[in-house]
């Protein structure tokens, strides 16, 4: 079985780090690109980038270059998410999602971490 | 990149009712177009892949159509357990872009 398992939650201080966790089972890790999604409170999802856990090749939305590092560990099949220094905006669910064998489509989808960034 | 765009954003409908959903991209996308299922507090579902094909395990019910640059997604009988955000979502190679979803209620 398909699972991608992501910690339920974490809070933060403005200006402090944070890397999140992505940790796939079920299939084999190094042949799926990993993409995450973000959503921000009431609001729509928003595609931050993708990553290939075969050869690390990452490619990111516009709107999140150069703001977070997306990165993978295929030695314990895990993808994760970085951020340098958080703000309150960062505030949102982050989710990790398996992107489908020659689709775009997002077929399997981690439960989310929701990020709270507050002082 | 590719702006999506949906309508109507919200609707409200009865148990039973025939339900329809478009999206329509700024240029050109094929049929590289999905669909979700969003609940709230849940991680969303694919339902609809490549603009028309039922994913695995999904009801009979959900459908979907188009090319291009405009595309449907159809409830044929709506349930009770289909209250839901729904979201359409395009892929140029590996760069995605959601539409801004459509909340369905009864």
């Amino acid at each position: 079985e398909v699972q991608l398992l992501q910690p339920g939650a974490e809070v933060k201080k403005p200006g402090e780090s944070l890397k999140i966790s992505c940790k796939s089972s079920g299939y084999d890790f190094t042949t799926y690109w990993i993409a995450w999604v973000r959503q921000m409170p009431g609001k729509g999802l928003e595609w931050m980038g993708i990553i290939y856990p075969g050869d690390s090749d990452v490619r990111y939305g516009p709107s999140f270059q150069g703001l977070v590092t997306i990165s993978a560990d295929k030695s314990i099949n895990t993808a994760y998410l970085q951020w340098r220094s958080l703000k309150s905006s960062d505030t949102a669910i982050y989710f990790c999602a398996r992107r489908g064998v020659g689709s775009g489509r997002l077929d399997y989808w981690g439960q989310g971490t929701l990020v709270t960034v507050s002082s | 990149d590719i702006q999506m765009t949906q309508s109507p954003s919200s609707l409200s409908a009865s148990v039973g009712d025939r339900v329809t959903i478009t999206c329509q991209a700024r240029q050109d996308i094929s049929n590289f177009l999905n669909w979700y299922q969003q609940k709230p507090g849940k991680a969303p579902k694919l339902l609809i892949y490549d603009a028309s094909n039922l994913e695995t395990g999904v009801p009979s019910r959900f459908s979907g159509s188009g090319s291009g640059t405009d595309f449907s997604f159809t409830i044929s009988s709506l349930q009770p357990e289909d209250i839901a955000t729904y979201y359409c979502q395009q892929y140029d190679n590996l760069f995605l872009t959601f539409g801004p979803g459509t909340k369905v209620d009864i």
